[in-house]
């Protein structure tokens, strides 16, 4: 199936870092994506990286990919309370679609 | 304005009244999507459409219809509402090139009593 998986809840203390792991199912997908929703929001892309690349830093933003066992992570770096949503993870596993993740919500602690 | 807007907003009704969502949007968008959100399990896909005369099912479209009425407007209709249809809908577009980069209205929160 195209399971993308995501644990359900994170919770941080303001200005620490935040590491939200995905484990996706399909090797073919060309892009990777994380969106965010903020309360009573639609989601809005993050960030997205290329199959063919390791890592994307843009500015706060590292993602990771990790082909070999399907893994991508975002780390947001001094997370703010302006940082708290859920975030999805998701791939294009055909030009046609996009599987997204289950969703974290990430809680930051003033 | 909204790129892409989605109408009503919230919206209650009763088991078995057919409800249409609706939207439309500005971005010039070829494709179409129609989610609903759910917790605990993320965005499902319920119907696609690339183009006006093109429609697609998702993985959950059973009990569910669609109208692309112009590329502009895309509607999602319950023809006899459950309770289980109650949810949040989110409609979304994307362009047609390689990136496939969702654009999402604020959603509509559906509740089916």
């Amino acid at each position: 199936g195209e399971d993308v998986e995501q644990s359900l809840f994170l919770s941080v203390r303001e200005g620490d870092s935040s590491v939200i792991n995905c484990t996706y199912t399909d090797s073919s997908s060309t892009y990777l994506y994380w969106y965010k929703q903020e309360p009573g929001a639609g989601l809005q892309l993050l960030t997205y990286i290329f199959s063919n690349m390791d890592m994307k830093q843009d500015q706060r933003l590292t993602v990771l990919l990790n082909k070999k066992d399907k893994h991508l992570s975002l780390r947001i770096a001094d997370t703010q309370t302006g940082d708290s949503a859920i975030y999805f993870c998701a791939e294009n596993p055909s030009y046609q679609k996009v599987t997204f993740g289950t969703g974290t919500k990430l809680q930051v602690i003033p | 304005d909204a790129d892409v807007t989605q109408t009503p907003r919230n919206r209650i009704t009763k088991t078995g009244k057919r409800i249409m969502l609706e939207c439309s949007q500005t971005k010039g968008h070829d494709r179409m999507y129609w989610y609903r959100q759910d917790p605990g399990l993320g965005l499902r896909l319920i119907y696609y459409s690339f183009d006006v005369k093109d429609i697609n099912k998702g993985e959950i479209s059973d009990g569910y219809s669609v109208s692309r009425q112009a590329q502009a407007k895309f509607s999602l209709s319950l023809e006899s509402a459950i309770p289980n249809q109650t949810a949040l809908y989110f409609c979304a577009t994307s362009d047609s090139t390689g990136r496939n980069i969702q654009y999402f209205g604020a959603g509509t929160r559906l509740s089916v009593l």
